[in-house]
């Protein structure tokens, strides 16, 4: 069956260090999508992207960064992790189908902690 | 600018009675409509959509929802609940233009004997 993976599932880390969060999808989705969840904010879109080579900021961009090199994978890299990026992170993906309507499958989520 | 708003931020309700989950969205034109609903520690799951045609959209576990544009609102509900439907409930709204969601705040019911 297709799905979508994330890893790892936790992670605790450091102010300060490199974090890259995994994302994996089997159903060749060409859009794929971060959220990150906060109590009282909902998901909130980080990055997404319509295909390879393809990236777009979301509302809440500053300090992740994104890069789409095959259809399955859309890596979410922090730069340089900051406790304010304590949350869950959510990957997500969809068909494509520009202008019309669309369904987008989550993964899992990863819990990050950022000490 | 799109929005959607859960105006209930936590519900509790008895198993058995029913059950109505809030939904407003602004959107300039015809939208898209989810729900999702999240187990706790999972990730989330569609219960329904509303994309087109008749507004009254029926989805998994018995849930169901009405479209009103006159209202804007997109109201889940449920004959009679269970307790396993205890979880956080978000509704979203979708642009075509751009497939990107935009979610509410959330909705979280907890179910009680």
């Amino acid at each position: 069956d297709a799905e979508i993976t994330q890893s790892p599932r936790h992670k605790i880390t450091e102010t300060g260090r490199q974090v890259t969060l995994a994302c994996h999808q089997t159903w060749n989705h060409n859009n794929m999508f971060w959220y990150r969840q906060d109590l009282g904010h909902g998901l909130r879109l980080i990055h997404y992207s319509y295909g390879v080579q393809d990236t777009n900021k979301g509302e809440v961009s500053d300090g992740y960064s994104v890069s789409r090199s095959n259809t399955e994978d859309l890596p979410l890299t922090l730069e340089s992790a900051a406790s304010s990026q304590t949350s869950v992170y959510f990957c997500a993906s969809s068909a494509l189908s520009l202008g019309g309507s669309d369904t987008q499958y989550f993964g899992p989520g990863t819990r990050l902690t950022v000490l | 600018a799109q929005s959607v708003t859960q105006p209930d931020i936590h519900i509790t309700v008895s198993e058995g009675a029913s059950l109505e989950l809030r939904c407003n969205y602004s959107y300039g034109a015809t939208p898209y409509l989810f729900w999702y609903v999240q187990s706790p520690g999972q990730g989330l799951q569609l219960l329904l959509k509303y994309f087109s045609g008749d507004t009254l959209v029926q989805g998994i576990k018995g849930f169901e929802a009405e479209f009103k544009r006159s209202q804007s609102s997109f109201n889940l509900r449920k004959p009679s609940v269970h307790w396993s439907d205890a979880a956080e409930y978000f509704c979203a709204v979708q642009s075509g233009a751009t497939n990107k969601l935009i979610f509410g705040t959330g909705t979280l019911l907890a179910v009680q004997p």
